[in-house]
């Protein structure tokens, strides 16, 4: 399978403990993107590197989040301190290029849970 | 006011039936379009571009008018496979945001048999 990869897949915690989410985007896809989806709701943008730069981040992204990519291959999303707020799906898309004007392809997610 | 919103519906047709969903954008400068469709519990996925002239993939047309900042998607002949739900996704507008997808709420769509 050579999309994009998301583990784990579900994670279920308890409040006030830190989690890691890990991505691993298409080969060679110069972009890669963190959304956040809740129930009923689109995903809403988190942050994005291009290659191992972070160039953009959401004001949503607290400073209990922090993403890296260090090798510009695969990214890490990390949640310390975790809040029921915190519930979602985390979504992981690539893209190729750097113009950011390529479709982005989502990997299946990681579904958190807090309880 | 949402930088992109959309009727979330439900909308129930039945097989064979045309639909239409709108969705407006509030940046201007927005750059890029598109729809995606999601499945219940599965992730995105990028069901076609959206352009000025219009444009059309089988039985989806997408329309958009930047004057009025609305994109359409037109469904025509629906197949029970169609049920889902449908994003429209504005790009960032330029620089460093480009890339960064603005999604709306979404449009759930039923088609029944």
């Amino acid at each position: 399978d050579t999309g994009v990869s998301q583990d784990p897949r579900h994670k279920i915690t308890k409040r006030g403990q830190n989690v890691t989410f890990r991505c691993d985007p298409i080969s060679e896809h110069n972009r890669l993107y963190w959304y956040r989806q809740t129930l009923g709701q689109g995903p809403e943008f988190l942050t994005y590197f291009q290659n191992e730069a972070q160039l953009e981040k959401s004001r949503l992204l607290s400073d209990r989040f922090s993403a890296e990519r260090p090798k510009g291959s695969f990214s890490t999303l990390e949640i310390q301190r975790t809040e029921q707020g915190d519930s979602a799906m985390y979504l992981c898309a690539s893209s190729a290029g750097t113009g950011g004007d390529q479709p982005q392809h989502f990997g299946d997610g990681t579904r958190l849970s807090i309880l | 006011r949402k930088e992109v919103e959309q009727d979330p519906g439900p909308f129930n047709v039945p097989e064979g039936a045309t639909v239409a969903f709108n969705c407006t954008y509030s940046n201007s400068a927005s750059q890029s379009f598109f729809w995606y469709r999601q499945d219940c519990r599965k992730e995105p996925k990028l069901l076609m571009s959206v352009y000025s002239s219009g444009n059309e993939d089988g039985r989806f047309t997408a329309q958009l008018n930047r004057a009025s900042q609305y994109i359409s998607l037109l469904i025509r002949d629906s197949k029970l496979s169609d049920s889902a739900t449908y994003l429209c996704v504005v790009n960032g507008a330029g620089g460093t945001s480009y890339g960064k997808l603005t999604f709306g709420q979404g449009t759930i769509l039923t088609v029944h048999p």
